[in-house]
């Protein structure tokens, strides 16, 4: 079946930092691929998605790209604030419209 | 201001007692989903439904029930029979096509057992 591996957290970095989440999944077929945020107490926001192989999601500073050939979805920032600060979930969408989530990365951004 | 919406924000349960969570979209979308969230792990799907008068079952959907008879809604009734219920619920939604669509959140009702 379809499974979503995250680098485990917290990861604590400082303001302007560079950040990079790992994320790898194992997938039958071309799945489209996600990252979510959540914030403390809130639900899922759409952070950023790619659709193919190559295809590069970007968002408020953050990016991803699609690689089939590392079955991958990293997401990058070149300079982390405060306010980034949040658990975010690396997800693929299967057949039937299925999504499968990793369970998350926490961020911590400190002054 | 077009969303999902999820009532109410915090529920209690007592043991033995069925609660019911809402989730109403005005986005005009054609499918629904429930998830569980449980600490420090990803989300599960609960059911789903693509269509009205139409759900199916997702990976944990024993002790939970759902009806989808409009559009717009898209309720759970967590049973007795959920012996585990406290959890963060989140309720989603996209459009329904041959490729595969997003899907978007609600901000979730949090269920908590007295």
């Amino acid at each position: 079946g379809n499974s979503v591996t995250q680098m485990e957290g917290p990861v604590t970095l400082s303001e302007e930092a560079f950040l990079t989440i790992n994320c790898t999944y194992t997938a039958t077929g071309y799945p489209s691929l996600f990252w979510y945020v959540q914030y403390p107490g809130e639900g899922l926001q759409l952070l950023l998605k790619a659709t193919k192989a190559d295809d590069k999601g970007s968002n408020k500073g953050f990016e991803a790209t699609y690689r089939k050939e590392t079955t991958s979805f990293h997401l990058e920032k070149g300079s982390v604030q405060v306010s980034d600060s949040a658990v975010y979930f690396c997800a693929l969408l299967g057949g039937g419209n299925k999504l499968t989530f990793g369970t998350g990365t926490q961020l911590k951004v400190e002054l | 201001d077009g969303g999902i919406t999820q009532s109410p924000k915090y529920l209690f349960r007592k043991e033995g007692q069925n609660v019911t969570l809402s989730c109403e979209q005005n986005l005009n979308h054609d499918a629904m989903y429930w998830y569980r969230q449980d600490p420090g792990q990803g989300l599960r799907l609960i059911y789903y439904s693509q269509i009205v008068n139409d759900f199916q079952k997702g990976d944990i959907a024993e002790g939970y029930s759902v009806s989808r008879e409009k559009k717009e809604s898209f309720p759970l009734t967590v049973t007795s029979a959920q012996k585990n219920p406290t959890a963060f619920y989140l309720c989603a939604s996209s459009r329904r096509g041959k490729e595969q669509e997003t899907q978007y959140f609600g901000p979730g009702t949090r269920l908590l057992v007295l």
